[in-house]
């Protein structure tokens, strides 16, 4: 079974919507790694979280990660083509870089 | 900037053929990977390496085999592939607790 479990498994919205990715974690992080992946290419790392309740931004995007360290949300703000892609979570569970992945979460933004 | 580059991009084998998928980074990255990506599996950690001359398994260890005899050099080999490695392989490198870096990928059809 996935030891990180992203939510939903595919989401579609009409340009301008926003959206939330959820990434969950039945233990406790050091540290929770967000990737964006376009098909067939590899995966660019959007953020990093590291300590409970701490929030990042970048241009319309945000990730949160909650006080006890074990669950994340990512958040698309008035969503557009460009966002299309794979969302994955990754976290690192021991402190020493060798990072678990969720699923994937597919989006598709129609313009 | 090169940063992490994987050779061959596509390869196509006949079971029971061997092949070696080739990492190398120019970032003095410590730490090195190899994951494989299916469809709704996400990423699953193949074999690391936290320095030069030495491998650790992940989870997925079985059927391959890597070696570390340079530092910006990881190389992954499939001794006798099967149709279950069929997959598209990532190399990805790190400094040590910092976020990962990813090659554009390598997808390989064992028939």
């Amino acid at each position: 079974s996935q030891e990180l479990e992203q939510s939903p498994q595919s989401l579609i919205v009409q340009e301008g919507k926003n959206l939330t990715i959820n990434c969950t974690s039945s233990k406790t992080l050091y540290g929770l790694y967000w990737y964006k992946q376009k098909y067939g290419e590899g995966l660019i790392f959007l953020m990093m979280l590291q300590k409970g309740g701490e929030e990042k931004s970048h241009e319309k995007i945000t990730a949160k990660l909650d006080e006890k360290k074990q669950q994340s949300s990512l958040h698309i703000t008035a969503s557009q083509p460009s966002h299309a892609g794979i969302y994955l979570c990754g976290a690192d569970k021991t402190s020493y870089g060798k990072l678990t992945f969720g699923q994937g979460t597919i989006l598709t933004v129609h313009p | 900037n090169a940063g992490v580059t994987q050779t061959p991009k596509f390869r196509v084998l006949k079971t029971g053929q061997s092949m070696t998928l080739l990492c190398a980074q120019d970032m003095n990255h410590e730490y090195m990977y190899w994951y494989r990506q299916d469809p709704g599996m996400g990423l699953r950690l193949i074999h690391y390496s936290v320095g030069e001359g030495t491998t650790a398994k992940g989870e997925v260890p079985d059927g391959y085999n890597v070696s570390r005899l340079k530092k910006q050099n990881f190389l992954l080999g499939l001794e006798s592939a099967a149709p279950s490695q069929t997959s598209v392989y990532f190399c990805a490198s790190s400094y040590v607790g910092e976020k990962l870096f990813f090659g554009s990928g390598t997808q390989l059809s064992v028939l």
